[in-house]
């Protein structure tokens, strides 16, 4: 069965920090990848995602991930954090076959900028 | 992109009773899903809502627990029948869009639940 795993449950940077959260995934064959952000009080939205080409991906507010896949990783990166990228991340995917596919979620990381 | 919306936005229930939340798109979708998201975890897929069929629910979730509608392409209603405290989540409805060669999945603001 597919499953995400995202080992850091809780991270704490201070402003201006670099960020890597850390995504692998379980599944053989092609995949979709995606970087959801749940802001406080606020709904869940999407980062970014990889389907097919460029495995570094670039997208909102300033945050990319790269897709390894010799890895099974897709790490989302930000080269300097904001108080305001204070959030929970999740990291998903889903099989690559059909347009129709279900996504499963990783268990999210806590993100917590001190200002 | 696709705007959605769920009703009610929150609700406090008592055990054995049931509670029917329902979730309008503002664009026909051929997919809808339902996920529950459980306190302090992740999003768990509860179902996949089909236009003019039965759901298909994944392991774990019934059809008599969870009942879910879909009559068209820009509603669907979930219901979260004979509640105990162990329901206590977030359901959150969400639809998937294609385009090109990719899609995206937009997600409601969710119904928080606490069933007492």
């Amino acid at each position: 069965a597919q499953s995400v795993s995202q080992h850091n449950h809780h991270v704490i940077l201070s402003e201006a920090a670099s960020l890597e959260l850390g995504c692998n995934y379980s599944y053989g064959g092609t995949v979709n990848l995606f970087w959801y952000v749940q802001y406080p009080g606020q709904h869940l939205q999407l980062l970014l995602k990889y389907f097919s080409g460029d495995p570094l991906v670039k997208g909102i507010k300033g945050f990319e991930a790269e897709f390894i896949k010799s890895k099974f990783s897709f790490n989302l990166r930000k080269p300097s954090v904001q108080w305001s990228d204070t959030a929970e991340y999740f990291c998903a995917v889903s099989p690559g076959y059909s347009s129709a596919s279900k996504i499963i979620f990783g268990s999210g990381t806590r993100l917590s900028i001190r200002p | 992109s696709a705007v959605i919306s769920q009703k009610p936005s929150r609700d406090i229930c008592q055990r054995g009773t049931s509670l029917t939340i329902q979730c309008q798109v503002d664009s026909q979708v051929t997919m809808m899903f339902w996920y529950r998201q459980q306190p302090g975890q992740s999003l768990t897929l509860i179902a996949t809502a089909n236009q003019g069929s039965e759901a298909t629910y994944e392991s774990g979730f019934v059809i008599d627990k969870f009942p879910i509608s879909r009559p068209n392409l820009t509603f669907s209603t979930l219901t979260v029948s004979n509640m105990s405290p162990e329901d206590s989540s977030i359901y959150l409805c969400s639809v998937q869009l294609a385009g090109g060669n990719s899609y995206e999945q937009y997600f409601g603001p969710g119904t928080r639940l606490t069933v007492t």
